[in-house]
């Protein structure tokens, strides 16, 4: 079955270090996407890709970074910049770039935590 | 620009009872409509979608939606509420701008059943 893979499910942070969320796709969609989620504030935006190569900083870039090296792969990098990094972070695609009409489909998501 | 707003973060419904969970958007341009289920630890699934065309949409799990665009809703409902329909749902709007997909998702509502 085709879908979205997002691990680890739980990680932890020490203070200074940066840790690397992986999310892989097998649906072919050309764009991915990175949310955040904190209880009672939904989701925010916080890099996209529509292409390999490119991608744009979202809503809360700030203390993040990502790379888009192969359309199947899109990893967030969260760096000793980013100081209140707790939270459940979501990697969504949807098939086909600038396409509104498109439900994005999501990963499970890593909890990520302070040590 | 764009906005969602769920009324209620939480409501409590009885097992066989009516499930009303309301959605308000506004938007700049015709958006596109979407509502999504989150179980704990999950990412969000799609429920449903509006994009054109009839404005009562049908989705998975017996769950409907009416676009109403004169009072800029999207209010999703069921008839009778099952155990299995706890979870958080989310109301998302999606326009095209600036050259890619925008979805603004809103605050979520925690759906409880009880037996």
């Amino acid at each position: 079955d085709g879908g979205i893979t997002q691990s680890p499910k739980y990680l932890f942070r020490k203070e200074g270090q940066n840790v690397t969320l992986s999310c892989e796709q097998n649906l072919n969609h050309d764009a991915m996407y990175w949310y955040r989620q904190d209880p009672g504030q939904g989701l925010r935006l916080i890099y996209y890709s529509q292409i390999v190569n490119d991608f744009q900083k979202g809503d809360i870039a700030e203390g993040y970074s990502v790379s888009r090296e192969k359309k199947e792969s899109f990893p967030l990098t969260v760096t000793s910049a980013q100081k209140n990094p707790t939270a459940f972070y979501l990697c969504a695609s949807s098939i086909r770039r600038g396409a509104s009409n498109q439900p994005q489909h999501f990963g499970d998501g890593t909890r990520l935590s302070i040590l | 620009a764009q906005s969602v707003t769920q009324l209620g973060s939480h409501v409590s419904v009885s097992e066989g009872a009516l499930v009303l969970l309301r959605c308000n958007y506004s938007s700049s341009v015709p958006p596109y409509l979407f509502w999504y289920v989150q179980y704990p630890n999950q990412g969000l699934q799609l429920l449903l979608k509006y994009t054109t065309g009839a404005t009562l949409v049908k989705g998975i799990n017996g769950f409907e939606a009416e676009f109403k665009k004169s009072e800029t809703s999207f209010h999703l409902t069921k008839p009778s509420a099952h155990m299995s329909d706890a979870a958080e749902y989310f109301c998302a709007v999606s326009i095209f701008s600036g050259g890619y997909q925008k979805v603004t998702f809103g605050t979520g509502t925690k759906l409880q059943v009880i037996p």
